[in-house]
C-alpha cells in the first residue's frame, strides 16, 4: 500500500546548527501534511503544516518545503537548539475532501550536540 | 485549553485478558484515532472513526477492535491481549471544521503484556 516514510533515523547537528529533516510520499493524491514533534514520553505536536498547492511555507525558524514532481517533503529548522531534540514525524491526509484522517512515517530523531 | 485525555498512562496485563484503552476528547472532533508507536515504525494507524458508532480500519486492525458509542469517547479494546501488543498507544482527534488537520493526540498509554 501507499505509505509516507523518513529517509534517515537519526540526526545529529551541533547547537546553532540549521537541521534538515526529509520525507518522501507515495500517495500522489495526498493534499495535505503536516510534520509533528515528539518529545521523550509525550504525545505528537504540530510544528507547521503545508496544502498541496503551496511549495514552500515558513513558521518561527521552521521551513517547510514541498516538492510535487519527486513526492518529497522537507522540515529545515534554523539555528537548532537543544530544545530541539526530538523526534520529528511527517504525516498526510489520507481522508480526502470533508474528512481527515493522518499516516505518519517512522520518524526521525534529531539530537542538538552544545 | 483544548484536550485529548486517556485514561491510563501506563498498563501492566496478563496474555489473555480483555484490555480497554479509553480515550476522550472535549474539542466536539468528529473524528478520532487509535495509533501504536513501536521503535523504528513510527505510529501506526489502527482504527479510526468519522463519526458516532462508525469505525474504519487503519493499518493494522488485527486483535483490535474500537467503540464509539459517544462523540467525545472512542474506546480501544483487544479482545485477547498477548505479548506483541506490547507498545505504546496513541489517541487522536481532528475536526472537519476550518482549514487545518491538525490532530491533537493523548499522552499515551505504554501497555506491557505478560
Amino acid at each position: 500500500g501507499e505509505s509516507v516514510g523518513l529517509h534517515l533515523p537519526t540526526l545529529s547537528v551541533q547547537e546553532g546548527d540549521n537541521s534538515i529533516i526529509n520525507c518522501a510520499y507515495s500517495n500522489s493524491a495526498s493534499d495535505y501534511f503536516i510534520w509533528y514533534k515528539q518529545e521523550s514520553g509525550k504525545g505528537p505536536q504540530f510544528i507547521i503544516d503545508i496544502r498541496s498547492n503551496m511549495d514552500k511555507r515558513q513558521g518561527q525558524r521552521v521551513t517547510v518545503l514541498l516538492n510535487k514532481t519527486v513526492k518529497h517533503l522537507s522540515l529545515q529548522i534554523a539555528a537548532t537548539q537543544p530544545g530541539d531534540s526530538a523526534v520529528y514525524f511527517c504525516a498526510e491526509n489520507i481522508g480526502g475532501t470533508g474528512r481527515r484522517a493522518l499516516t505518519f512515517g517512522s520518524g526521525t530523531r534529531l539530537q542538538v550536540q552544545p | 485549553d483544548v484536550k485529548v485525555t486517556q485514561s491510563s498512562r501506563y498498563l501492566v496485563k496478563r496474555t489473555g485478558e480483555k484490555v480497554f484503552l479509553e480515550c476522550v476528547q472535549d474539542m466536539d472532533h468528529e473524528n478520532m484515532f487509535w495509533y501504536r508507536q513501536d521503535p523504528g515504525l513510527g505510529l501506526r494507524l489502527i482504527y479510526f472513526s468519522y463519526d458516532v458508532k462508525m469505525k474504519e480500519k487503519g493499518d493494522i486492525p488485527e486483535g483490535y477492535s474500537v467503540s464509539r458509542e459517544k462523540k467525545e469517547r472512542f474506546s480501544l479494546i483487544l479482545e485477547s491481549a498477548s505479548t506483541n501488543q506490547t507498545s505504546m498507544y496513541l489517541c487522536a482527534s481532528t475536526g472537519n471544521r476550518g482549514l487545518s488537520t491538525e490532530a491533537f493526540f493523548g499522552q499515551g498509554t505504554r501497555l506491557t503484556v505478560v
